[in-house]
This record gives C-alpha cells, sequence and structure tokens, in this order.
C-alpha cells in the first residue's frame, strides 16, 4: 500500500518568513495530493490539494509543487503569521484507491 | 451547519465495555470513511463505505471493531471489549464520488479507555 513520508515533524519560523514541509510517497500511481492544516483540539481542514497532472499550484499565500519523478511534493507557506501555526498533514491518494494516507505531520510555529 | 457531524464529541468507558459512535456526513456525499488519529500522528486509515457498501477495511481493523451504513446516509462505529489503546480521536470524514474529490472531516470522537 501507499507510504507517505513527512519532514520535518516540528519546524518553527519567524513571523513573514517562509516555511516548507516535505513529503514523499511510495506508490508511482498516486495522483492526489491534499494538504490539511489541523489547530489543536479541531477537525484536520483541507488548506490545498494538487492533482497529479500538475506542478505547481499556488492560493495567496500558499503553494504546493509535486515532482511525480521523484515521488515528493511540498507546502510552500509565505509571509507567515501567527494564525498560521498548527499540525499540517500530507496525504496522498494511490491509483485505484479511494483511500487517503496520511503523513505523521509537522508542527508549524510561527514566532513574533 | 451541512458540515460532517459527529456523536459524542468525548467518550470516557473502562476497560472491557463497548462503546458506540455515530457519524452524519454531509447529505450529498456518497463516500464516508473512519479514521484513528493518536496524539501526534497523523489520521490512520480504518474503513469506507460507499453509499451502504463497506468497500475497504484495513488491517488495523481488528475484530473487535464494526462499522455500518446501513441506509447509505449516517454511519457507526463500534468497538467491542474495549482496550486502554482504542484511546485516540476518531473521526469520521465524508467525499463525493471522484478520484480527486476532497475529505471534510468532523470534529471527531475522543475515546478514552480507563
Amino acid at each position: 500500500g501507499e507510504n507517505v513520508e513527512q519532514h520535518p515533524s516540528t519546524l518553527s519560523v519567524q513571523e513573514g518568513d517562509s516555511a516548507v514541509i516535505k513529503c514523499t510517497y511510495s506508490d508511482s500511481a498516486s495522483n492526489y495530493f491534499p494538504w490539511y492544516k489541523q489547530e489543536l483540539g479541531k477537525r484536520p481542514q483541507l488548506i490545498i490539494d494538487i492533482r497529479s497532472n500538475v506542478g505547481e499550484k499556488k492560493d495567496q499565500r500558499i503553494a504546493v509543487t509535486l515532482n511525480k519523478t521523484a515521488k515528493h511534493f511540498s507546502l510552500h507557506i509565505t509571509e507567515t503569521q501567527p494564525e498560521d501555526s498548527a499540525v499540517y498533514f500530507c496525504a496522498a491518494r494511490g491509483g485505484t484507491a479511494s483511500k487517503l494516507t496520511f503523513g505523521t505531520g509537522t508542527r508549524l510555529q510561527v514566532t513574533l | 451547519d451541512t458540515g460532517v457531524s459527529q456523536d459524542p464529541r468525548h467518550k470516557i468507558t473502562k476497560r472491557g465495555q463497548n462503546v458506540t459512535f455515530r457519524c452524519d456526513p454531509i447529505s450529498e456525499h456518497n463516500r464516508l470513511y473512519w479514521y484513528r488519529q493518536t496524539l501526534g500522528q497523523g489520521p490512520e486509515f480504518l474503513t469506507y463505505f460507499q453509499n451502504e457498501a463497506q468497500l475497504e477495511k484495513s488491517r488495523l481493523l481488528s475484530d473487535r471493531f464494526s462499522a455500518e451504513r446501513p441506509k447509505g446516509s449516517f454511519s457507526t462505529l463500534e468497538i467491542q471489549r474495549t482496550e486502554q489503546g482504542d484511546s485516540a480521536m476518531y473521526l469520521c470524514a465524508s467525499t463525493r464520488l471522484g478520484l480527486d474529490s476532497p475529505l471534510h472531516f468532523g470534529n471527531g470522537t475522543r475515546l478514552t479507555v480507563t
């Protein structure tokens, strides 16, 4: 089955700096890669996703890049703000699978 | 509120007792998923339904776990003879059909087994 690895597990940046979180996946047939943000005690919420036929997608301060050859994808947050502090999860959906397989999460802390 | 709702939000039970959780998905969503999340980890897939049919179960799901979605709407997850290792957040999610349809999560049921 699919295996997703995520790095780093914790990330601390100063307000205004950029943050990058990286994930790798094992199933070359995977075709859908969402990112979720989970604040303490709350549900995971989708912030951005990318399909396998696209190399990059941007939405305001967040962007995701996908390298299918290397089987990795990354989340980029620019001009970080304190409200960006949360745990971020990457996920991948295999070619014929319906379920999402999640990474282990990155705890992002944005300091003033 | 038209999101995914789960009940109860918290459940404390003694080891060996049975517990049942309920999930009401977004009304037009055909697929319903159960995930389990422990502290510091990502959600782990347990099982999913397409309408009323249970199409996949994780090897994580022991015989003590059973899930149903009898009319293709709400779903229940039952854990029999609970163990301390069952303590976790149980998340329900739903989505439309389609390989790249996003998953919408509920707020979860936090289970504590004492």
